[in-house]
Parts: C-alpha cells; structure tokens; sequence
C-alpha cells in the first residue's frame, strides 16, 4: 500500500514554543489530507482537512489560528501548533487520500508524532 | 460526537480464543472500515466493507454489515499474541470523493499467550 511518513515522530518543547510536523505522502499524490489529535486511550478526533493548494477545513472547536495547516504540494501537509501548551500534548495523526475521479480510495495513515509540552 | 461506537471498551481472551468486536453508527454510510493500532503507534487498515455489502473475509477477519441495524462486527478467528491492540471502526458519511472519517472509540483487544 501507499506509505505516508511524518516527522518527527517525537517531539518535547517548551510551553510557548510552536512545533512544525510534516506528513508526506512517499509513492503517491495527495489531494487531500486529514490531520487527528488523539489524546492518551482516546480515539482520533478529526481537527481539519486539508486540499492542496486552498485553505484547510477546520472542525467545530479546533482553532484555526492555533494550528496552522499548509498543505502546499500534493505530496507535503504541515501542522503548526503555535505557542504549544501543556494541554496541546496529544498524539497527532494524518492520512493522506488521493482522487481518483470519484471512486473510494482508502486513507493512508502516517505513524503518528508524538507532542509533549512541558 | 463520535459516529462510530465499539463495545466491548476491553477484552481480554486466550490465544487461540476468537475475539469479535461490535461497532453501531447513528446515520447512513458510504462504507465503514476497521483499523488497527498498536500501542502509541499509527494506523493500520484491516478492511472496508461497503454499504452494500453484507459481509467481508480477509484472512483471519470477518466483517459483517447490516445497515438496518447500524451495526458492523469484526471477528478474529483463532487469535495469537500479537493480534494485541486497539481496533477502531470508522465510517465514511460522504459520497465518493471525500474520504472523511468518523472514528469510534475502540476496543483494546489483549490477546494472552
């Protein structure tokens, strides 16, 4: 199956810091992608998605400004959480589809990054 | 509020045991798939079944779909150790072309050797 990657896969900062995470899609071009927060023996709440080249879609309650996402090749999102709080340390998940014209494609999930804020 | 939800939360068997997994959603679907996680891990896709489709095998796995009652299962037959981890049904809402998905809660599955 197709790969997606992030990076980092760990990360560990300040509060107020912001942290930059990268998912790309390796063998395959990504229209869309999704990014999730799952918090600790929680399930994966969608925060946005995301369609090269316009804006992403943000879900009730995720704030736009506080986690920025650009998703500026078919093959690279990125996930900004800006000025990081102890209550933004979550798991953090993005999958990446592609259109095929109309017929369901199967989401591609990368292995996850792991956000702690001290 | 979560579409999808599993149940039992836990389950606990013996190797060897099969271990079926219960998912209800409240609205129609387009198709609903299971994954599978391992502990602070990402996502691994087992299987997608479609809503017009009433069962599915891959493997060790069955999926059943029965629309009427909104509800999939997911039977692992004759477990081992390593089929150790949270498995997440998921349902797609949308027509072709958007690829959301809602995800349940899980079902931690302990597989004991």
């Amino acid at each position: 199956g197709a790969v997606v990657s992030q990076h980092p896969s760990r990360v560990i900062c300040k509060s107020g810091t912001s942290v930059k995470i990268e998912c790309r899609s390796l063998d395959f071009q990504a229209t869309t992608m999704f990014w999730y927060r799952q918090f600790p023996k929680q399930s994966l709440m969608l925060m946005a998605t995301s369609n090269e080249g316009s804006k992403a879609t943000y879900e009730q309650g995720v704030e736009k400004d506080k986690f920025l996402i650009n998703h500026a090749s078919l093959t690279l999102s990125t996930l900004t959480v800006t000025s990081a709080h102890p209550e933004d340390s979550s798991f953090y998940i993005c999958s990446a589809g592609a259109d095929s014209g109309g017929v369901y494609n199967e989401q591609f999930f990368g292995p996850g990054t792991r956000l702690t804020v001290l | 509020s979560q579409q999808g939800e599993e149940d039992p939360q836990a389950l606990s068997i013996q190797e060897g045991e099969n271990a079926t997994m219960n998912c209800s959603y409240k609205t129609s679907i387009n198709n609903l798939q299971w994954y599978r996680q391992n502990s602070g891990r990402g996502l691994v896709h087992l299987i997608l079944i479609r809503s017009n489709e009433r069962e599915k095998h891959s493997g060790r796995l069955r999926v059943t779909l029965d629309t009427s009652k909104k509800s999939s299962s997911l039977l692992i037959t004759a477990s081992r150790a390593a089929d150790t981890a949270s498995y997440f049904c998921a349902t797609d809402l949308s027509g072709a072309g958007s690829y959301q998905l809602t995800f349940g809660k899980g079902t931690k599955l302990s597989v004991i050797p």
